[in-house]
């Protein structure tokens, strides 16, 4: 199972573009790179999930570069209410294969000021 | 449609109390999960069950037990709770395990051990 590794925090300005990167050496061909995001005193939530290249939605984009070994979420033009913690998961799309669980980690804490 | 519903919101226990949380989803999804949060950190899969009638043991099982009533209801128990338990208890679902479905979580369960 593919570890992740993520900044542990991350500080901001309103109106600026944040980029976060998390590490995820042995990711797995059959691996997706997700992103949740979660605020102080609720469930995390889904972001954006991607395979390769780049995704963008209205929320978020994610760039993968070639080798998959890494992913960057990139937030543009942050504002207060995207100081939360986001986090980053490598998992296949195979159904029912055990016992593999999903790992939340850590995940990064953005704070973003005025 | 309510999504992901917890209950209680939150629990006050002495040691060696049990209970039992409560979680529902109607969604129709298939696989559910239970994960804790202890303060300013990530979260830790406790157990999870793929589909009706089936429960796996995720990262940290030790001092609980789960039923998965039906395809809505996902339950866990706490036989004798420990101040070591003291954490936000959070129960997800998502229409198949695998780490292309999203993950829906409920507001989370508060629970302190005395």
């Amino acid at each position: 199972l593919a570890k992740t590794t993520q900044p542990i925090s991350m500080d901001s300005y309103e109106g600026q573009e944040v980029n976060i990167t998390c590490s995820h050496n042995n990711i797995a061909t059959n691996d997706y790179i997700t992103w949740y995001q979660q605020f102080p005193s609720q469930g995390p939530r889904f972001i954006i999930q991607g395979y390769k290249t780049k995704v963008t939605n209205e929320v978020a984009s994610l760039f993968i570069p070639a080798d998959r070994k890494s992913s960057t979420l990139s937030l543009p033009r942050v504002s207060l209410s995207d100081t939360a913690v986001y986090y980053c998961l490598v998992g296949d799309n195979v159904v029912g294969t055990g016992r593999r669980a999903l790992t939340f980690g850590s995940g990064t804490r953005l704070q973003v000021q005025p | 449609n309510a999504g992901v519903t917890q209950t209680p919101k939150f629990q006050v226990l002495k040691t060696g109390q049990s209970m039992t949380l409560q979680c529902a989803q109607d969604m129709n999804h298939n696989s559910m999960y239970w994960y804790r949060q202890d303060p300013g950190m990530g979260l830790r899969l406790i157990y999870y069950s793929a589909s009706e009638g089936t429960t796996d043991k995720g990262e940290v099982p030790n001092g609980y037990n789960v039923s998965r009533l039906n395809k809505r209801e996902f339950s866990l128990r706490l036989e004798s709770a420990a101040p070591s338990q003291t954490s936000v208890y959070f129960c997800a679902s998502s229409p198949d395990r695998t780490s292309t479905d999203t993950q829906y979580f409920g507001p989370g369960t508060r629970l302190t051990v005395l």
